[in-house]
C-alpha cells in the first residue's frame, strides 16, 4: 500500500525567506506521481507542483519547487520569497498507479509566514 | 469556467437523517471522486468511479453509498447520519492519461462542502 508521511505538523517562516516542507512516500511501483496541494483558510484545494518518478529534473512552478530524491523516497516542497499569503496548509499526496488516479494524502504541514 | 460544482457548501444534520452531497462536472472526465477531510488531517477517499455505472470503495466506505448514472454527476448518498461522519466533503474529478502524457495538474477538485452531524 502506497504511504505519505509529513512529519511537521507546523512550520513558521520569516517573510522572504526560502522555507522546505517535507514528504516521504512509500510504494512498491516504479511508476508513480507526487504532489503538493495547498489549502488556505478559504478549505479549497490549490494545485501547486507534480513530479513524475521518471522525470529526470526535479519540478518547478514559479516560487515552488520540489527536491525530488528518489533514492530517499522524499519529495519535499521548497517554497523560495516567502509571501504573507502563503501561510496554509500544505498537503503532500501520491497518485495510485491502479489506472483510476486515485490520491493518497498526508497529514498536512500547516505553515505560517511571519511579517 | 464551472468545473466541479459541489452542493450544499454548508449542512446541519441530526442523527439519524440523511442526506445527497450532489457533484457535478462539465469537462467530460471519466474519474471521479469522494474524500473527506477531518480536522486537522489530509483527506482520505470514501468512493470513487472510473466510468458511468462503475463505483468502487476507497478507503473510508462506511456509511456513504454513491452511483454514477451520467459522466457528469456524482451524487454521494449519507444514511443514517452519524456525528463521525462531521467533516469537510470534496469531490473531485480526472481524466485519463496515457504514461508520460501526465502533467500533474489533471485533478479538479470542488470547493468542499462542510457537513456538521449533531
Amino acid at each position: 500500500a502506497q504511504k505519505i508521511t509529513q512529519t511537521q505538523p507546523g512550520m513558521f517562516v520569516q517573510e522572504k525567506e526560502a522555507v522546505t516542507l517535507d514528504c516521504t512516500y512509500d510504494t512498491s511501483d516504479p511508476s508513480y506521481g507526487l504532489f503538493w496541494y495547498k489549502q488556505p483558510s478559504s478549505g479549497e484545494m490549490i494545485f501547486l507542483i507534480y513530479q513524475g518518478s521518471y522525470d529526470q529534473q526535479n519540478a518547478t512552478e514559479g516560487r515552488y519547487s520540489l527536491n525530488f530524491q528518489k533514492a530517499r523516497k522524499s519529495a519535499n516542497l521548497v517554497i523560495s520569497a516567502s509571501q504573507l499569503g502563503d501561510s496554509a496548509m500544505y498537503f503532500c499526496a501520491m497518485r495510485d498507479q491502479g489506472g483510476s488516479e486515485k490520491l493518497v494524502f498526508g497529514k498536512g504541514t500547516k505553515l505560517t509566514v511571519n511579517p | 469556467n464551472a468545473g466541479v460544482t459541489q452542493t450544499p457548501k454548508f449542512r446541519i444534520l441530526k442523527i439519524g437523517q440523511s442526506m445527497t452531497l450532489q457533484c457535478t462536472q462539465d469537462m467530460n472526465h471519466n474519474y471521479m471522486y469522494w474524500y473527506r477531510q477531518d480536522p486537522g488531517m489530509g483527506l482520505k477517499l470514501i468512493y470513487y468511479s472510473v466510468g458511468a455505472g462503475i463505483t468502487d470503495k476507497g478507503e473510508v466506505p462506511n456509511g456513504y453509498n454513491v452511483s454514477r448514472s451520467t459522466t457528469e454527476d456524482f451524487p454521494l448518498r449519507l444514511e443514517l447520519a452519524a456525528p463521525s461522519q462531521t467533516s469537510v466533503y470534496f469531490c473531485a474529478s480526472s481524466s485519463h492519461r496515457n504514461a508520460g502524457a501526465f502533467s500533474g495538474n489533471t485533478i479538479y477538485f470542488g470547493e468542499g462542502s462542510w457537513l456538521t452531524v449533531v
